[in-house]
């Protein structure tokens, strides 16, 4: 099983609909999840961050955190062709030698106009 | 972001020559990253920084070393390029173990 899981997609929303993307992480423990946005020949950028259960809202991004079931989300809300892009989840997984940022492979986001 | 200049940001170089990437920030994080992304595997952690000549191996170090002589400069040397390192590495660092990592802009790199 990987550490941090997610769609490779694409997934393809119209403009102005909710994108919502999942994500999936192995190690119980963990206690700080992060969304990063990459566009095409780009670097990672923070996008969101969340330490707690339940909602954060930043604008029209929501992270979503259940621990006990150990999945993470982020909603966009009203989706712009700009967010077009892959969103990457990544997980702090504590290991032996010190915590480590584990990313999943990403979700590719298409938005129609 | 965060200050953080990555060099070269592209290189061709050719089978078993070394090669160093540097990174260099602004910001006196203390943690400093190099991952390498690839389609299919995402990013993928080579090696890590917690503080000058402090260093450790991620999950995919084989083949490469790094080193740490000032906060500002994280070098990643791959001691004989062979074409499985032909990827995009990128540099990040971060204030803390629980902090979100801000990233450079990346170095492509081609073996040939």
């Amino acid at each position: 099983q990987k550490e941090v899981e997610q769609n490779s997609g694409p997934l393809s929303v119209p403009e102005g609909a909710i994108a919502s993307l999942n994500c999936t992480y192995s190690d119980r423990g963990s206690q700080s999840f992060f969304w990063y946005r990459q566009y095409s020949g780009k670097s990672p950028e923070l996008i969101m961050s969340i330490y707690s259960n339940g909602d954060k809202e930043d604008g029209r991004f929501t992270a979503q955190l259940n621990k006990a079931s150990q999945y993470v989300s982020l909603l966009i809300r009203d989706s712009q062709p700009s967010d077009s892009a892959t969103y990457l989840c990544a997980v702090i997984i504590l290991t032996g030698g010190g915590n480590k940022l584990t990313f999943g492979t990403g979700t590719q986001l298409k938005v129609e106009l | 972001d965060a200050g953080i200049t990555q060099s070269p940001r592209h290189k061709v170089t050719e089978t078993g020559t070394p090669v160093t990437l540097r990174c260099h920030q602004t910001e006196n994080h203390r943690y400093m990253y190099w991952y390498r992304q690839d389609p299919g595997h995402g990013l993928r952690l080579i090696h890590y920084s917690y503080g000058v000549k402090d260093t450790d191996k991620g999950e995919v170090s084989d083949g490469y070393s790094v080193s740490r002589s000032k906060t500002e400069d994280f070098l990643l040397t791959l001691e004989s390029a062979t074409s499985s390192q032909t990827s995009v590495y990128f540099c990040a660092t971060g204030q803390g173990l629980d902090s979100p990592l801000h990233f450079g802009n990346g170095t492509r790199l081609t073996v040939t």
